[in-house]
């Protein structure tokens, strides 16, 4: 089976812009949980998709949001990017609840 | 807040020793504890899900214990080798339906090991 797969791979924006980052997660797994990476704080949990629903969120501000389409693909977005935005995000998805989550590859965003 | 703690931060071994790593959470509302392996430049490696107290996984020369009454769980490396350098994560889980898809990180433990 193809692992997770995220685009792009790296993204260099500008203070107030906004960005759209793209999951494909592994065939058949319906949950996508979406991580921020800084090097401060380690691993945060954002949000979780499940067939299309947001289930859960982490603590982030309102400029986070996230969809997950009918092929479980997901995409997330960060409007008005704020320097502190910069960070590695990780998608992971899993086949049911709380199983192994698998990791894909990560979208490096520097904001300037 | 949930506190998932990892010690020591980092580790520097020679090739051969064996050396393990301490995780600790809190012990209520507990579902599953997960071990990763995160090399540089690639997606993070999913090594173990421990769910039972007294639980023992093994993959090749790594291995791990859980305590979920104490709230710590140990990975071990058996002699190891240069490759095996990288940073070792644990996640926990809780149950119920607000821990949907979310795993609390460990600030992790970076691990060298010198030829």
């Amino acid at each position: 089976k193809a692992g997770v797969t995220q685009t792009p791979r790296y993204l260099i924006k500008t203070r107030g812009q906004q960005v759209t980052l793209s999951c494909s997660p592994i065939s058949g797994h319906r949950s996508v949980s979406w991580y921020q990476q800084t090097p401060g704080q380690g691993l945060q949990f954002l949000f979780e998709y499940f067939s299309e629903t947001q289930r859960n969120k982490g603590n982030f501000p309102g400029r986070f949001s996230g969809r997950q389409f009918s092929n479980s693909r997901s995409e997330m977005n960060v409007s008005t990017l704020e320097l502190g935005d910069s960070a590695l995000y990780l998608c992971a998805s899993s086949s049911a609840y709380q199983e192994t989550q698998y990791f894909g590859p990560g979208t490096r965003l520097l904001v300037l | 807040i949930l506190n998932v703690e990892q010690s020591p931060q980092s580790l520097h071994v020679q090739e051969g020793d064996s050396t393990n790593f301490t995780c600790s959470f809190p012990s209520s509302n507990f579902y599953a504890l997960h071990w990763y392996r995160w090399e540089t430049a690639k997606s993070p490696e999913a090594l173990f899900v421990m769910t039972l107290n007294g639980d023992e996984k093994k993959k090749g020369r790594i291995s791990a214990t859980l305590n979920t009454k104490e709230g710590y769980s140990y990975l071990y490396i058996k002699g190891s080798q240069p490759e095996d350098s990288a940073t070792y994560l644990c996640a926990l889980a809780n149950a119920g339906g607000t821990s949907y898809g979310k795993l609390t990180f460990g600030q992790g433990t970076i691990l060298t090991v010198h030829p």
